[in-house]
């Protein structure tokens, strides 16, 4: 599966929009890109997923670059509920042998304030 | 419908005793997950199951960690001998299919090993 990258940490405003970046330069054409965040002492809860179209749902947007090489991950409004370490991965399908496990990095500390 | 339960969600033991730790997985999901998650990193992936078989154990640190799901439901996953290095969060994650199917997180279990 390819590597992800993310910024380490960042701040939101609650209210505001949280944008969060990641970068995956060497997904290839049958990944997937996913999103989970994990609220200190719980398991990791997803958020969305996508391959190459922008995706939305009720708890976020997520936006791929056409080159699929980054993404952004959107909280439309960000509450102090939304303090999580956010984690960006991409995923393997059909036909790997990686058998659709998910490999974490080190996510985004993201920090909503009031 | 009930999500991912784990058993027990602490458990403190001593070097060298065995332990079990329990995962039922959402109902009617055939693919099961164990990950491991060391303070301050990102869940590291240990086992996945298909029904009854496990289809990639590549993640099992040492043959002490072993795991089980005998009836395609219910996992246990169980560690010999073990090390104060093994004390982590260990979390399970089930879904529908194993290829496309989001993964869903239990709590985790916190091992303590004094």
């Amino acid at each position: 599966d390819a590597k992800t990258t993310q910024p380490p940490s960042m701040d939101c405003a609650e209210g505001r929009a949280a944008n969060l970046p990641c970068n995956h330069s060497t997904i290839s054409g049958n990944e997937y890109v996913y999103w989970y965040r994990q609220i200190h002492s719980q398991g990791p809860q997803y958020i969305i997923h996508g391959l190459k179209n922008n995706e939305t749902n009720e708890m976020a947007s997520l936006i791929i670059t056409e080159d699929r090489k980054s993404s952004t991950l959107i909280l439309p409004h960000a509450t102090l509920r939304d303090t999580a370490v956010y984690y960006c991965i991409v995923r393997g399908i059909a036909g790997g042998t990686s058998y659709g496990k998910l490999t974490f990095g080190q996510g985004t500390i993201l920090t909503v304030h009031p | 419908g009930a999500g991912v339960s784990q058993t027990p969600s602490n458990k403190v033991t001593e070097k060298g005793k065995y332990v079990e730790l329990r995962c039922d997985p959402i109902s009617g999901h055939t693919a099961l997950y164990w990950y491991r998650q060391s303070l301050g990193q990102g869940p590291e992936f240990l086992i996945y199951f298909q029904g009854t078989g496990a289809a990639d154990d590549s993640g099992l640190p040492n043959d002490r960690f072993f795991a089980v799901r005998p009836e395609g439901s219910v996992s246990t996953l169980k560690i010999q001998r073990t090390e104060r290095g093994d004390s982590a969060v260990y979390l399970c994650a089930s879904a529908g299919d194993p290829v496309l199917g989001t993964q869903y997180f239990g709590p985790g279990t916190r091992l303590t090993v004094l």
